[in-house]
């Protein structure tokens, strides 16, 4: 149980574009979404906490408007990368938390991670 | 300071040796504990999960924490070659949503 799916694996697009990614909780219920960015060799950055049917709560220096996040429904996150630009290229991985109530509720359950190299 | 404090490494031991992976913190409100371990290029698979101080064991691993020091471990006996990836300690405490993460330490098992 706990499995957290993330499309897509691996993402190429030209700069100025912009790139949907997706997080989906398989086998549970994930009322809090959380999407994590990371270096090479480095641990993960919190970008941003979104809750089901509200607005994400973003971490001081992410700009809001150029990650947008969506937490449409209890199983399904997406991360919008807009008008990426090479240093936007990252590895992007999302995690979500079962519902309070449930054992191990402030335990994160991550995805396999999307890796988004922008050209 | 960091909040949370991780040797990152990089560890390199003998297949069969016993690894002890540590942290140390600052907040503490801390009251959940967890270990995960991450391979390359993917996501942190969660591998230990502890509630305030104590120990825990699964299988060839245990988890300790001892909340007097700040201090949490995990053990890795009888390594193994597949053992070799990143891990990372994460911490929490009561009725926060966010993880705080160590840097994570950087193990390898060689054969």
């Amino acid at each position: 149980g706990a499995v957290v799916s993330q499309h897509p694996s691996r993402v190429i697009c030209k700069s100025g574009t912009s790139v949907k990614i997706e997080c989906r909780s398989l086998d549970f219920q994930a009322t809090t979404m959380f999407w994590y960015r990371q270096f090479p060799k480095q641990s993960l950055m919190l970008m941003a906490t979104s809750n089901e049917g509200s607005k994400a709560t973003y971490e001081q220096g992410v700009e809001k408007d150029k990650f947008l996040i969506n937490h449409a429904s209890l199983t399904l996150s997406t991360l919008t990368v807009t008008s990426a630009h090479p240093e936007d290229s990252s590895f992007y991985i999302c995690s979500a938390r079962d519902r309070p109530g449930r054992v191990r509720t402030d335990t994160q359950y991550f995805g396999p991670g999307t890796r988004l190299t922008v050209l | 300071q960091k909040e949370v404090e991780q040797d990152p490494g990089p560890l390199s031991v003998p297949e069969g040796a016993i690894v002890s992976l540590n942290c140390t913190y600052s907040n503490s409100a801390f009251q959940y504990f967890m270990w995960y371990r991450q391979y390359s290029r993917k996501g942190p698979e969660l591998l230990m999960y502890t509630y305030s101080s104590g120990n825990k064991e699964d299988g060839r691993f245990t988890a300790q924490v001892d909340k007097s020091s700040k201090y949490i471990s995990l053990f890795i006996r009888d390594s193994q070659p597949s053992d070799s990836a990143t891990y990372l300690c994460a911490m929490s405490d009561a009725g926060a949503q966010k993880l705080v993460f160590g840097q994570g330490t950087r193990l390898t098992i060689n054969p």
